[in-house]
């Protein structure tokens, strides 16, 4: 069945070091992909999708790139920010009959 | 335009007892998923409701439950409640069905954390 794999967290970094998160995924066909973003306290919100092979998705610094060669969605920042503290889940979707969300990797940015 | 509502955002209850959760989506949206979050478990799907009807179910036992109105709001029951259902439940409201429109956006609620004592 469809699955989702990320790093497992948590991930400590200092500001203004760079950021990958790494995500693979299986599933049938070529499913849309997306990164959600959980702030302390909150629901889980849209941080970037992309919806075919190839496709950069970016928003807020945050970008990744649609693999279909390597099923992969890796997010990444060039300078993180104390205020991109949060959890990171990986989530495809449209290939099965719900979005599989990954597990999350929680992100501490030192300052 | 007007998010997820959920309510109540906190909730504590008795092992044993039951408890009903409430879900607004955002105006027009017609499809209402819930989802349960646990330190543990990650995010795990619980279901999913499009024009009142439950279109996609997860691996949870039967005390989950949960119906949709005509107006999309939804409502999740858990009955006989155990410790181990304490977690925060997530709503989520999308256009369409999850999973059926490849770009389909989830926009999620703050959810409600409840605690089984």
């Amino acid at each position: 069945g469809d699955s989702v794999t990320q790093m497992e967290g948590p991930v400590t970094l200092s500001e203004e070091a760079f950021l990958t998160i790494n995500c693979t995924y299986t599933a049938t066909g070529y499913p849309s992909l997306f990164w959600y973003v959980q702030y302390p306290g909150e629901g889980l919100q849209l941080l970037l999708k992309a919806t075919k092979a190839d496709d950069k998705g970016s928003n807020k610094g945050f970008e990744a790139t649609y693999r279909k060669e390597t099923t992969s969605f890796h997010l990444e920042k060039g300078s993180v920010q104390v205020s991109d503290s949060a959890v990171y889940f990986c989530a495809p979707g449209g290939s099965a009959s719900k979005i599989i969300f990954g597990s999350g990797t929680r992100l501490s940015i030192r300052p | 335009k007007a998010g997820v509502t959920q309510t109540p955002r906190y909730l504590i209850k008795t092992r044993g007892q039951q408890v009903t959760l409430s879900c607004s989506p955002i105006s027009g949206h017609r499809s209402v998923s819930w989802y349960q979050q646990t330190p543990g478990q990650g995010l795990q799907f619980l279901f999913e409701y499009f024009s009142e009807t439950q279109r996609n179910k997860g691996n949870f036992p039967g005390r989950f439950s949960g119906r949709q109105f005509s107006n999309s709001r939804s409502e999740m029951n858990v009955s006989t409640l155990e410790l181990g259902d304490s977690a925060l439940y997530l709503c989520a409201s999308s256009l369409a069905v999850l999973g059926y429109s490849g770009d389909t956006e989830a926009f999620f609620g703050q959810g409600t954390r409840l605690t089984v004592v």
